[in-house]
């Protein structure tokens, strides 16, 4: 798979209900970001997690590193009909050979049924 | 809350023809980026820019992309004679430092080469 592949690539629940998008990577990186992209509309950042970190929440998201499998979940806990979008993964390597350039996955499309 | 801003939203060109596409990032920050993402595929890194320099940049920002900060506010990329592989959304981001904190993406300009 390449840098920041999502899986699902689509994903399908009922209002209420959790919504759990993961992401793998292949190189070593500096940090994960995952961002959410709605239709016809530009990328709106959504939470930021460091290689030294584990887990990290904002509001109803939470999300995980694991650095020694490269991968990455995020979890959209009690979803909304306003959370239907793309959702894509992000890695960093700044501080390398690279200058902060992001590096993004396929996404994951979620719906989220009223 | 402070946005990048894109324009045009919508730019159709002939093949062959120059293009500008434009962006005002957020005034405080001090690095700038483009990324483009053809229907249906990933967002992909052009080129990154700092002090008046290119940083980084992808295989795909060859000689007939360039960019520019023409004056304390406006960002551009110019892609000089244009291919029907060129038709793409263009994305411009910057951030407050490199690598370790998010990047604000504009909306985007649908570029379509005919």
């Amino acid at each position: 798979s390449q840098q920041g592949e999502e899986d699902p690539q689509a994903l399908s629940i009922q209002e209420g209900e959790n919504a759990t998008m993961n992401c793998s990577y292949k190189t070593s990186i500096n940090n994960l970001q995952w961002y959410r992209q709605n239709s016809g509309r530009g990328l709106v950042h959504l939470i930021l997690i460091r290689s030294n970190e584990r887990e990290k929440h904002s509001g109803r998201l939470r999300v995980t590193l694991d650095t020694s499998k490269k991968s990455s979940s995020l979890l959209i806990t009690a979803s909304r009909a306003a959370d239907t979008a793309s959702y894509f993964c992000a890695t960093s390597n700044a501080g390398g050979t690279s200058y902060g350039k992001l590096t993004f996955g396929q996404g994951t499309i979620l719906t989220v049924h009223p | 809350e402070p946005e990048v801003t894109q324009t045009p939203s919508h730019q159709v060109t002939q093949m062959g023809q120059e293009v500008i596409l434009r962006c005002v990032p957020i005034s405080n920050h001090l690095y700038f980026y483009w990324y483009r993402q053809i229907l249906g595929q990933k967002v992909e890194f052009l080129v990154s820019f700092y002090n008046n320099e290119i940083s980084e940049k992808s295989e795909i920002f060859d000689d007939q992309f360039s960019v520019e900060r023409p004056d304390g506010s406006n960002f551009t990329l110019k892609i000089r004679s244009t291919k029907l592989e060129d038709s793409a959304m263009y994305f411009c981001a910057s951030s407050r430092e490199q690598g370790i904190q998010p990047q604000h993406f504009g909306d985007g300009t649908r570029l379509s080469i005919l």
